[in-house]
This record gives structure tokens, sequence and C-alpha cells, in this order.
């Protein structure tokens, strides 16, 4: 089956300091899936942050940003400088195709900005 | 834009009992989903449907009945609640198109006495 490992539980990291979020994945029903991550601001729904379908491309929106890499399956998130308002919980997703994404969700991590 | 509406907020059921969870979005989508979130763990997909009257599995339908009457609504039973069960309960919708971003609603908030 398919999995999504990524950092779990909290991470704190003081506001304007960098940030990565570690996600690797496993699939055995698709070479190449698509990679997603999700985001859960407090009070609102999970929304889509961003999205990349192709090995090797990147994919960015609201400061941060994650590389498809292949070679290692692994889709981290990235932002070079965070602020309080990026206090959420970031999931990241593995999808298959044929129309309808059926999506492998990981554990979720809490990001923590300390002013 | 759009909204998905997911009803009730919170379910308080009995050991047993048959529980129902409704899900409706205005977004025109084609395909809607249903997703179990429990305590530290990723979201898991129930059921999903790519049209109206479409009923497909995911990894966790056993327990789970699903129905699709109308294109705007999608309905989740649990058709037996065991005791001390705790979870969210997530509906999603997109189009039907790989890689279409998924809308989600607020969730349902599930506890069985």
């Amino acid at each position: 089956g398919d999995s999504v490992t990524q950092t779990e539980g909290q991470v704190t990291v003081s506001e304007s300091k960098s940030l990565i979020i570690n996600c690797t994945y496993s699939t055995t029903s698709i070479a190449y899936p698509n990679l997603f991550w999700y985001v859960r601001y407090p009070g609102e729904g999970l929304q889509l942050l961003l999205k990349v379908i192709t090995a090797g491309q990147k994919g960015s929106s609201r400061g941060f940003e994650a590389t498809y890499n292949k070679e290692t399956t692994s889709f981290h998130l990235q932002k070079a400088s965070v602020q309080e308002s990026d206090s959420a919980v970031y999931y990241c997703a593995l999808g298959d195709t044929g129309g309808a994404d059926r999506l492998t969700f990981g554990k979720g991590t809490q990001l923590i900005i300390q002013p | 834009g759009g909204i998905i509406t997911q009803t009730p907020k919170f379910l308080i059921g009995q050991e047993g009992q048959k529980l129902t969870l409704k899900c409706q979005q205005n977004f025109n989508h084609d395909t809607m989903y249903w997703y179990r979130q429990d305590s530290g763990k990723g979201l898991r997909l129930i059921y999903y449907s790519i049209t109206e009257n479409d009923l497909q599995k995911g990894d966790l339908s056993e327990g789970y009945d699903a129905s699709r009457e109308k294109k705007s609504s999608f309905s989740l039973t649990v058709t037996s609640a065991q005791k001390n069960e705790m979870a969210v309960f997530l509906c999603a919708s997109s189009i039907h198109r790989d890689y279409a971003e998924q809308f989600f609603g607020p969730g349902t908030r599930l506890t069985v006495l």
C-alpha cells in the first residue's frame, strides 16, 4: 500500500527563522504519485497549500516550497523565514491518479511560531 | 467560490447505534469524499464518489455505508457505532480530474458513549 511519514508532533520555530518539515513517502500502487501539502489554520478547514505532480519539480505558495525528489522519495516543506501567521497543522499527502485522487495523508505536524 | 457544509457539527451516539452524517457542496464538483481522522493520525479515506449514484470504497470502508443521491450531497452512515469511538469525519469535494485540489468541510466530531 501507500504511506506517508512526516515530522511527528509539534515543531516550534522562532519568528523569522527557517523551517523544514520532513516528508517521505512509499507507494506500491503508482511509480510517480502526485504530492501535496495541505494546511489547517486555527479555526479553519483543511486547505491545499501546494502540490507537485512531476518528479524533480518544485512547488511554492505563501513563501513555502517543496521539491519532489523521486530518488529519496521525499517532499520536504521549507520556508526561509516563518511568521506568526504560519502557525498551523501541516499535512503531507500522496495521491494516485485516475480521475479521483485517493489521498494518503501523513499524521500532520503542528507548527508553533514563537514571537 | 463555494462552500462545503457538514451536519451535524457534533454527533453523540450509543454503542450499536446507526448514525448518519451529511455533507453538502455548492461547488458543482463531480467527486466527493469521506475521510476519518483519529487523534494523532492522518486522514484515512472511507468512501468516495465520482458522480451521482456512484460509490467507491476507500481503505476504511468496513463498518460504513455511503449514499450519493444528488450531485451536491454525500452522506455517510456508521452502521454500528463502537463504544468509546471518537473521531472527526471530514467531507471533501473536487472536480473529476487528475491531481485536482480537494476542498474540505469543517468536519463532524463523533463521540460514542
